[in-house]
């Protein structure tokens, strides 16, 4: 299985909703992450996940909360997000940091 | 910004012909990996050049690296219409912690 899944793939919430975006692997990767990317723009690293516990935060707004529960899942947790937070999150793994990522297909957020 | 360059922005040919892309970095790096998104989906790594390489074959695409000029290329030969995406370089940086950053992505059409 060389496939990261993300979940959902589409989703539209308010301003005061709080959701969750979800990402699965189980390729025995140690290393996740999340990046956010606007139409045209490359993908921006958010948040990197090694051996379970938070690497690296790109001083991401705290409206955006990470967690990684166990190896194989990575989550991402919104609450009270601005329309400009609107954009394509993706989600990737890989063996451990500074080796090949595969990603996700994203989730194509809205916030109205 | 640690984010590389890359250009042509924007690239056009004709089936069968060959595109080169180029991406510029910043400082010393671990590795660098090019990757292709297929438009507003998930990304998929292509090949990673470790600093200690010079070139690197993977099919129909070859990955140049020159330290001294802290530069890449990416060579597709022989396109074809299904090469159509946007492709992406990502550096690892020595000092950077393991982070993967993108370059600006080089936007190629492939005409039939």
């Amino acid at each position: 299985d060389t496939e990261v899944t993300q979940t959902p793939k589409h989703l539209v919430m308010g301003m005061t909703n709080k959701k969750s975006l979800k990402c699965e692997q189980h390729m025995g990767h140690r290393a996740m992450y999340w990046y956010k990317q606007k139409a045209k723009k490359p993908p921006e690293l958010m948040f990197v996940y090694s051996y379970e516990k938070l690497s690296i935060n790109e001083s991401v707004p705290s409206r955006f909360s990470p967690e990684c529960p166990n190896s194989s899942l990575l989550n991402l947790h919104l609450h009270a997000l601005q329309p400009e937070d609107s954009a394509l999150y993706l989600c990737a793994s890989s063996q451990r940091m500074n080796t090949e990522a595969f990603f996700g297909q994203g989730t194509r957020l809205t916030v109205v | 910004s640690q984010q590389g360059e890359e250009d042509p922005q924007a690239l056009s040919i004709q089936e069968g012909e060959n595109a080169t892309m180029n991406c510029s970095y910043k400082t010393s790096i671990n590795n660098l990996q090019w990757y292709r998104q297929n438009s507003g989906r998930g990304l998929v790594h292509l090949i990673l050049i470790r600093s200690n390489e010079r070139e690197k074959h993977s099919g129909r695409l070859r990955v140049t690296l020159d330290t001294s000029k802290k530069s890449s290329s990416l060579l597709i030969t022989a396109s074809r219409a299904a090469d159509t995406a946007s492709y992406f370089c990502a550096t690892v940086y020595y000092n950077q912690g393991g982070k993967l950053i993108f370059g600006q992505g080089t936007e190629l059409s492939v005409k039939p």
